[in-house]
């Protein structure tokens, strides 16, 4: 069993659009995230929630919203689609919020046309 | 500062080798530095990690090497192998909760 699954895999779409990705994690953890990575590599955490609640909100454009319905699910939704918005989002999940092994989805790779 | 530099961007290594990998960190609130393993098409895997309060952990072929005063740690892979060609990523655990990474080493380990 997949123990941090994304959906969809790929995700192909125009720019001004709006999409979503989800994210569910059967580890029973309690803190989940979102990253992105882009062309170079590069990680950078956008949010995260522990226990559905809000406690790491990076500076991303407000087009970008996400959603925790409990705590082994989270959602990104992101309006307005633009072409700096193309990249590797992924999302990972870890039992407590500071110093845990966090596991990582294999990733939603988004391109915007 | 919350950054995590890390070098070199790639390495090419010959089967049987060390390959060696390292990161300098800027905030000493850091205290947690793990180390993730990505390949192609999968999400970064935690590979090893270390506290700043230990010199040295080693786990298998994988050797973290962590120097507290000069703000500095490095992977060492001992007999590096083809199937470990793959991007390495250190990290730092920042006192805000975040997990800060490096800018990623592309390994090659040629046959």
């Amino acid at each position: 069993d997949t123990a941090v699954s994304q959906t969809p895999k790929y995700l192909v779409t125009q720019m001004g659009n709006d999409k979503s990705i989800k994210c569910e994690q059967n580890l029973g953890h309690d803190t989940m995230y979102w990253y992105k990575q882009d062309s170079k590599k590069f990680l950078k955490i956008m949010f995260s929630y522990n226990n559905k609640e809000l406690i790491i909100n990076e500076t991303v454009p407000n087009r970008f919203s996400p959603k925790s319905p409990d705590k082994a699910h989270l959602n990104l939704h992101i309006n307005s689609l633009e072409l700096g918005d193309s990249a590797v989002y992924f999302c990972a999940s870890s039992q407590g919020h500071s110093n845990q092994p966090q596991h990582f989805g294999d990733g939603t790779r988004l391109s915007i046309l | 500062q919350q950054q995590v530099k890390q070098s070199p961007q790639s390495l090419i290594v010959q089967k049987g080798g060390i390959s060696i990998i390292n990161c300098a960190y800027e905030n000493t609130a850091f205290d947690y530095f793990p180390w993730y393993q990505q390949f192609p098409g999968k999400g970064p895997a935690l590979l090893i990690a270390i506290r700043p309060d230990v010199s040295e952990k080693k786990e298998g072929r994988f050797t973290i090497s962590f120097n507290k005063s000069a703000k500095q740690f490095s992977l060492h892979i001992m007999d590096s192998q083809p199937g470990d060609s793959a991007t390495y990523f250190c990290a730092g655990y920042s006192n805000t909760g975040k997990l800060i990474f490096g800018q990623g080493t592309t390994l090659q380990v040629k046959p």
